[in-house]
């Protein structure tokens, strides 16, 4: 079956602009979540969705926002990009949210 | 607050020798213990994980030991080899009203040298 899909796989911003990243979680999977990786700060945990949910959130300034649909993709949006906003965000889909993660192959967001 | 310490975040050791990597969690409720790899340029995949209820699983040259006691839990990798080199992640997924969030270790880079 198909893994998670994530799009675009890179981005390239300005500062002050917003962004939408998007991920298709595996096939039954309901859970969505996602985490900015940083070489200075590991996998960070942004939220995490089910059946259209935020079930959970983490430290990130309301800039980060996201949603899901009825079928299960997410998305995820940055507003008024910052510098420091450059990651590899990785998106994760599980069964129910209490299993392990499979992970998506990220979006490489680079702001300049 | 929620954390995970994981030690020691670089790691080399012989082709052939055993890796230890360790981690500590904050919270006495986690129930879920996942160990994830990630070779460069690629994302992170789930290698094995434990539950609270068990305090050893192995998985052929790969064990994790969960002490709930000390909050500690440990990845045995035995027989290194070249591919085993990548950075490792331990995590804890949280409990009560946080059930479904996953929180990662910083790293551990293992380097095998031939």
């Amino acid at each position: 079956k198909a893994g998670v899909t994530q799009t675009p796989r890179y981005l390239i911003k300005t500062r002050g602009q917003q962004v939408t990243l998007s991920c298709s979680p595996i096939s039954g999977h309901r859970s969505v979540s996602w985490y900015q990786q940083t070489p200075g700060q590991g996998l960070q945990f942004l939220f995490e969705y089910f059946s259209e949910t935020q079930r959970n959130k983490g430290n990130f300034p309301g800039r980060f926002s996201g949603r899901q649909f009825s079928n299960s993709r997410s998305e995820m949006n940055v507003s008024t990009l910052e510098l420091g906003d450059s990651a590899l965000y990785l998106c994760a889909s599980s069964f129910g949210g209490q299993d392990g993660y499979t992970f998506g192959s990220g979006t490489r967001l680079t702001v300049v | 607050g929620e954390n995970v310490e994981q030690h020691p975040s670089t790691l080399s050791v012989q082709e052939g020798d055993s890796a230890v990597i360790k981690c500590t969690y904050s919270d006495s409720a986690s129930n879920y213990f996942p160990w994830y790899k990630q070779e460069l340029g690629k994302r992170p995949q789930l290698i094995i994980d434990i539950r609270s209820n068990v305090g050893e699983k192995k998985d052929q040259r790969i064990a994790v030991t969960l002490n709930k006691t000390a909050k500690h839990f440990s990845l045995h990798i035995t027989e290194t080899q070249p591919e085993d080199s990548a950075v490792y992640f331990c995590a804890a997924r949280m409990a009560g009203s946080s059930a479904s969030k996953i929180i990662f270790g910083s790293g551990t880079r293992l380097s095998i040298r031939p």
